[in-house]
């Protein structure tokens, strides 16, 4: 089946560091990768719409200065947090579409847990 | 009204038990219906697809009701590591709405 790797898995820093996180399609290549959020026992929450060679499309309430989203190739995302607070902390899920067209399932990336402190 | 509407349970049952977990979906041009499984402090797996014509995987069953705009999911013979939640995702044109998951737990 497809595999989404991402990368790190666990992050703990200090408040006001960036970090980066990766999501790459192992075995095929993704035109759409999607973050996602999620707060402990509550649902995935979308945070934006990664399409190679364009601008992330963010949902509303999303900061993209503060998530910046880079899609540079069709086999790699990634996502900055940038200056993060105690209240990004959060699990932080990638996933990718394999191609185009209808009928298609989204496969995750195995999360990164983020720790600001 | 929201896209997606799942009862979150939680559903606690015996093993070997027969449980089902519905969905319902707003957007009537919907046309991919996905079910996921998520362990606790892990990522979403997906379970299976759901046909039109309903689909059948072992012991798990997921079904298509278009007229009431409803998708279900079956697991027969539950065992102890079926454990997890469960998320419906419906996709109409080109976006994923996720339900909020049920919560099951088997029971020895």
């Amino acid at each position: 089946g497809a595999v989404v790797s991402q990368h790190p898995s666990r992050v703990i820093c200090k408040s006001g560091t960036s970090v980066k996180i990766e999501c790459r399609s192992l075995d095929f290549q993704a035109t759409t990768m999607f973050w996602y959020r999620q707060f402990p026992k509550q649902s995935l929450m979308l945070m934006a719409t990664s399409n190679e060679g364009s601008k992330a499309t963010y949902e509303q309430g999303v900061e993209k200065d503060k998530f910046l989203i880079n899609h540079a190739s069709l086999t790699l995302s990634t996502l900055t947090v940038t200056s993060a607070h105690p209240e990004d902390s959060s699990f932080y899920i990638c996933s990718a579409l394999a191609r185009r067209g209808r009928g298609q399932p989204q496969h995750f990336g195995d999360g990164t847990r983020l720790s600001i402190l | 009204r929201k896209e997606v509407e799942q009862d979150p349970g939680p559903f606690n049952v015996p093993e070997g038990a027969t449980v089902a977990f519905n969905c319902t979906y707003s957007n009537s041009a919907s046309q991919s219906f996905f079910w996921y499984r998520q362990d606790c402090r892990k990522e979403p797996k997906l379970l299976m697809s759901v046909y039109s014509s309903g689909n059948e995987d072992g012991r798990f069953t997921a079904q298509l009701n278009r007229a009431s705009q409803y998708i279900s999911l079956l697991i027969r013979d539950s065992k102890l590591s079926d454990s997890a939640t469960y998320l419906c995702v419906v996709n109409p044109l080109s976006q994923f709405y996720f339900g909020t998951g049920t919560s099951l737990t088997v029971i020895p």
